[in-house]
C-alpha cells in the first residue's frame, strides 16, 4: 500500500524566504503524487499534482515540487513566503489499485512571519 | 461553475443521537469521496461513491456509518448513535470519474461534527 510521510508537522519561515516542505512516500508502483492546501475552517484545494510526465511540476501560487525517485521524494517550494501562503499542507499519493482514494500525509503547518 | 457544496457547515449531536451529512459534487461529477479528519491528523479515507453505488468502503468503521449517493439529491454520510470519538471534520470530494487515478479531487469545506 502507498504511503506518504511528512517531516516537521510546522515550520516557520520569514517573509520572502525560501519555503521547503517535505514529503517522502513509500509505493512499489509508480506514485501519482499531490500537494493540497488547507486554510483556517475551509476545504482543501489543489496546489500541484505529479502523474509521471514533467519531474518538476508547477501549481498554483508560485508553488512548484520535484519527484525525485531515487529519494523517493516530492518536495514542496516556493522561493519567496508571503503571508497569505500561512496554511496547512498537506502532501497525498493515489491509490493505485483501482478507483482513486487519496491517502494523506499528517500534514505540515506553515507560518509565516514578518 | 459552483464547487462542492456541503452542510451543515457545523453539527453539534449529543451522544446517542443521528447525524445525517450532506455533499453535492460539483455540476457534471459523479464520484464523491468522504475523508474524516480527526484534530491533529490529515484526512483519512472512509468511502467513495459513484451515483446509486458504493465502489469502496474500505476505510468506514463496520458499525453505524453508512453513505449513499442516490440518483437524484445529495450524497449523504449517516452516523448512528454517535460518540464522542466521532467528532472530526468530514470532508466530501468529488470528481468526474474515478477511472483515472490522475482525476483531480475538488474537496468541500466539510462538515465540522461536535459530539457532546
Amino acid at each position: 500500500a502507498q504511503s506518504v510521510t511528512q517531516l516537521g508537522s510546522h515550520v516557520s519561515v520569514s517573509e520572502g524566504a525560501l519555503v521547503l516542505l517535505r514529503c517522502n512516500y513509500s509505493s512499489s508502483v509508480p506514485p501519482y503524487l499531490f500537494w493540497y492546501v488547507q486554510y483556517p475552517n475551509q476545504g482543501l484545494q489543489l496546489l500541484l499534482k505529479y502523474t509521471s510526465a514533467a519531474t518538476l511540476v508547477k501549481g498554483i501560487n508560485g508553488f512548484e515540487a520535484e519527484f525525485k525517485k531515487s529519494e523517493t521524494s516530492f518536495h514542496l517550494t516556493k522561493p519567496s513566503a508571503h503571508m497569505s501562503d500561512a496554511a496547512e499542507y498537506f502532501c497525498a499519493v493515489s491509490d493505485t489499485g483501482g478507483g482513486n482514494k487519496l491517502t494523506f500525509g499528517t500534514g505540515t503547518q506553515l507560518k509565516v512571519e514578518l | 461553475n459552483a464547487g462542492v457544496m456541503q452542510n451543515p457547515r457545523h453539527l453539534v449531536r449529543r451522544r446517542g443521537q443521528e447525524a445525517r451529512l450532506r455533499c453535492s459534487p460539483m455540476k457534471g461529477h459523479s464520484h464523491v469521496y468522504w475523508y474524516r479528519q480527526l484534530p491533529e491528523e490529515g484526512l483519512k479515507f472512509m468511502v467513495y461513491l459513484q451515483k446509486e453505488n458504493i465502489i469502496d468502503e474500505s476505510g468506514m468503521p463496520k458499525e453505524r456509518f453508512s453513505a449513499e449517493f442516490p440518483k437524484e439529491g445529495p450524497s449523504i454520510l449517516r452516523i448512528q448513535q454517535v460518540v464522542r470519538g466521532d467528532s472530526a471534520a468530514y470532508f466530501c470530494a468529488s470528481s468526474p470519474r474515478g477511472t483515472r487515478i490522475t482525476d483531480t479531487q475538488y474537496f468541500g469545506p466539510g462538515t465540522r461534527l461536535t459530539v457532546l
